[in-house]
C-alpha cells in the first residue's frame, strides 16, 4: 500500500513569491492534514480537510491556505512568502472509517526555502 | 503556550541501555498520546500510543507509561539500538474531540545510541 506522497520534495523561492505543495495521501484515506516543521518551533498544526472541506485550523496567517479535491489529493498554498516560512510541509492522512486509532500517516515531507 | 513540552531536547544513552523520553502535557482534554521516530529528510513515523484510559503500552522494546494525575507520559526503549537514533516527538489529541482531529507536538528530543 503506498504511503503518503508529497510533491516536490524540494524548492527554492524567495520573499513575495508563492508556492503550491501537493499531497496525495493514502488510499481510503479521506483526511488530509499539514503541519510545519521548523527547528524553533516543532511541528505546528496548518489545516485538516475532510471531503473537501477545511475541518479545523491552525494559528496561521491567511497568507497559508489550502483545498482538497474529490479524489482526497489536498495542496496548500503560501502567498507572499517571508524568510520565516522556510520550513519542512508535511502532509497527513488518516482514515476515518473502519474505527479511527488516532494516528496519522505522514509523508516525506517538502522543504521549502524562501531566500 | 505549549501544551505539550518536551524537556531535554537531546539525550545520548549507550548501546544495550535504556533510553527514557519524557513528556509532559498541560491540556485536560488530550485523551490519546502517541510518539513519533524521526529520520532526517524523512516524515515522522508513528512509534506508539495509549489511550488515556490505561497506563502502560508496550510493544515490543517500545514501552509507553502515562501518568494522568501527573500530566506524564514517557517513552522506554530497552535495549537502545544504534538504529534507534532519532528525533522523537510526543503528540497529544483529543479523540473525543470527533470530526474536528489534530495532533499537537512537543518539540522533540533527539536520541543518540552509541555503539
Amino acid at each position: 500500500k503506498a504511503g503518503v506522497t508529497q510533491t516536490p520534495r524540494y524548492l527554492i523561492k524567495t520573499r513575495g513569491q508563492q508556492v503550491t505543495l501537493s499531497c496525495s495521501p493514502i488510499s481510503g484515506h479521506r483526511s488530509v492534514s499539514w503541519y510545519q516543521q521548523t527547528p524553533g518551533q516543532g511541528l505546528q498544526f496548518l489545516f485538516e480537510y475532510f471531503s473537501e472541506t477545511q475541518r479545523n485550523k491552525g494559528n496561521f496567517p491567511g497568507r497559508f491556505s489550502g483545498r482538497q479535491f474529490s479524489n482526497s489529493r489536498s495542496e496548500m498554498n503560501v502567498s507572499t512568502l517571508e524568510l520565516g516560512d522556510s520550513a519542512l510541509y508535511l502532509c497527513a492522512s488518516r482514515r476515518l472509517a473502519g474505527g479511527f486509532t488516532g494516528e496519522l500517516f505522514f509523508g516525506e515531507g517538502s522543504r521549502l526555502t524562501v531566500l | 503556550d505549549q501544551q505539550v513540552k518536551q524537556n531535554s531536547p537531546s539525550l545520548s544513552v549507550q548501546e544495550g541501555r535504556i533510553s527514557i523520553l519524557n513528556c509532559d502535557y498541560t491540556n485536560s482534554m488530550f485523551d490519546y498520546f502517541l510518539w513519533y521516530k524521526k529520520y532526517p529528510a524523512e516524515g515522522p513515523t508513528f512509534l506508539i500510543s495509549i489511550s488515556s484510559i490505561k497506563d502502560k503500552n508496550e510493544d515490543g522494546r517500545f514501552t509507553v507509561f502515562l501518568n494522568k494525575s501527573a500530566k506524564h507520559l514517557s517513552l522506554h526503549i530497552v535495549p537502545s539500538q544504534p538504529g534507534d537514533s532519532a528525533v522523537y516527538f510526543c503528540a497529544a489529541s483529543a479523540l473525543s474531540g470527533g470530526s474536528n482531529y489534530k495532533l499537537t507536538f512537543g518539540k522533540g528530543t533527539l536520541l543518540t545510541v552509541n555503539p
